[in-house]
């Protein structure tokens, strides 16, 4: 079955540092691939997608992933957190079954000033 | 202003208590899907539908109805609530094919519903 994997379930980081969260598919070939992020009591955004064509990919808020066919990942990226970015991130892939969309468990990221 | 819209946006009830949570769309998009949302579970698809008249299921369906008679509207029905579907339900829908901003989905606002 397919699935999307998503290891850290809490991240805190400082204003400032850097950011990494991870996302692992399961999926033989290239799935449509998205980063989501849903701050407190709102709906989900998007931040970037990947369909094809270069594996680093520029997201809105500075974010970028890179898609890593060899690992199955697609971990997104920021320099630079700012407190504004606190918030619930959720990796997602669509695989070969259309309209069948896949989202990891979620990661919790907490800035501290 | 494209948006999809869902209706109640909370709702308290009780065990075996019909219910309809609605969901609308005003860009044309061809494909709508409904997502419950548990801690620590992430978004888990419900139902979804590719255009009028035709719907599928996604990992956890049990419990729930799903009709598109109509390409806007998507509503979620609940014939017989159990505390088990307490939760919060989102809506989304895209475009299909492979023009810039297609598959990608728009969400609503949520619903969040509680089942005593």
């Amino acid at each position: 079955a397919q699935s999307v994997t998503q290891p850290d379930i809490h991240i805190t980081v400082s204003e400032g540092a850097s950011l990494e969260l991870r996302c692992n598919y399961s999926y033989g070939a290239t799935p449509y691939l998205f980063w989501y992020v849903q701050s407190p009591g709102q709906g989900l955004q998007l931040l970037l997608k990947y369909f094809s064509g270069d594996t680093l990919v520029q997201g809105i808020k500075g974010f970028e992933a890179e898609f890593k066919r060899s690992q199955s990942s697609f971990n997104l990226r920021k320099p630079s957190v700012h407190w504004s970015d606190a918030a619930e991130y959720f990796c997602a892939a669509r695989g070969s079954t259309l309209g069948r969309l896949y989202f990891g468990r979620g990661t919790q990221l907490t800035v501290w000033p | 202003e494209a948006q999809v819209t869902q209706n109640p946006r909370y709702l308290i009830t009780v065990t075996g208590k019909k219910l309809t949570v609605t969901c609308s769309q005003n860009m044309n998009h061809e494909y709508m899907s409904w997502y419950r949302q548990d801690p620590g579970l992430g978004l888990r698809q419900i139902y979804y539908s590719m255009n009028v008249e035709v719907t599928d299921k996604g990992d956890v369906p049990e419990g729930y109805k799903v009709s598109r008679k109509e390409k806007r509207n998507f509503p979620l029905i609940l014939e017989s609530p159990s505390p088990n579907q307490t939760s919060l339900y989102f809506c989304a829908s895209t475009r299909q094919g492979a023009s810039s901003g297609a598959n990608v989905l728009t969400f609503g606002a949520g619903s969040r519903l509680t089942v005593l």
